[in-house]
């Protein structure tokens, strides 16, 4: 497809309970981003890959969170353990190159509710 | 105090008006600045971007920057019922390459 693809869009669990999210970037964009979005609050950043490795880790709230980039495409964020606060919409971007001065682009996210 | 600010609104205003959305950074390293616009249960969507002083013009979309002072605005001119939506404000840090958001200013546009 030609933007940012995220699966599942809805995810409902059990407290306790792990989940994996999917994103599929834009094709030949190097860059990808993780963020999470709490009800009237901007998004916030959590991960950033470039290529394979994780470039920038310092948002992932605690280690119950763990992304990877295998490959250097699709992108897997996995929460374990989880619990009521993580309920949120969780939303990848990916960029062409990274980069300050590039644009991120955002999928529709995974509204994640934790009940 | 946060490092990206905005009012929450709401903020109306008549079709066919200017509406300006303004935001302050407390970061003087911020080097990159970003309108989103996003819809009630949608993702963000990528309005416009800035990064040297002065003002980008994109169709109706005029972004504003001025770094002495802090702060970054939109300005929509003529604005329609679907401009409607929440705006948010991002810049990123030199040295880093995360989008820090504001939380956003919603806008309704009154027909």
């Amino acid at each position: 497809g030609a933007g940012v693809s995220q699966t599942p869009s809805n995810k409902v669990t059990e407290k306790g309970k792990y989940v994996e999210l999917r994103c599929d970037p834009i094709s030949g964009h190097t860059a990808l981003y993780w963020y999470r979005q709490s009800l009237g609050q901007g998004p916030e950043f959590l991960i950033y890959f470039q290529g394979t490795g994780a470039a920038d880790d310092s948002g992932l709230p605690n280690d119950r969170f763990f992304a990877v980039r295998p490959e250097g495409s699709v992108s897997t964020l996995k929460i374990q353990r989880t619990e009521r606060g993580d309920s949120a919409v969780y939303l990848c971007a990916s960029s062409l190159i990274g980069g300050a001065n590039q644009p991120q682009h955002f999928g529709d996210g995974t509204r994640l509710s934790i009940l | 105090q946060k490092e990206v600010e905005q009012n929450s609104g709401p903020l109306s205003v008549p079709e066919g008006a200017i509406a300006s959305l303004n935001c302050t950074y407390s970061d003087r390293g911020s080097q990159s600045f970003f309108w989103y616009r996003q819809y009630s249960g949608k993702s963000p969507e990528l309005i416009m971007f800035i990064y040297s002083n002065g003002d980008k013009e994109d169709g109706r979309f005029t972004a504003q920057l001025n770094k002495a002072s802090q702060y970054v605005s939109l300005l929509i001119r003529d604005s329609q019922p679907s401009d409607s939506a929440t705006y948010l404000c991002a810049v990123i840090n030199f040295g880093n390459e995360k989008l820090t958001f504001g939380t956003g200013t919603r806008l309704t546009i009154i027909p």
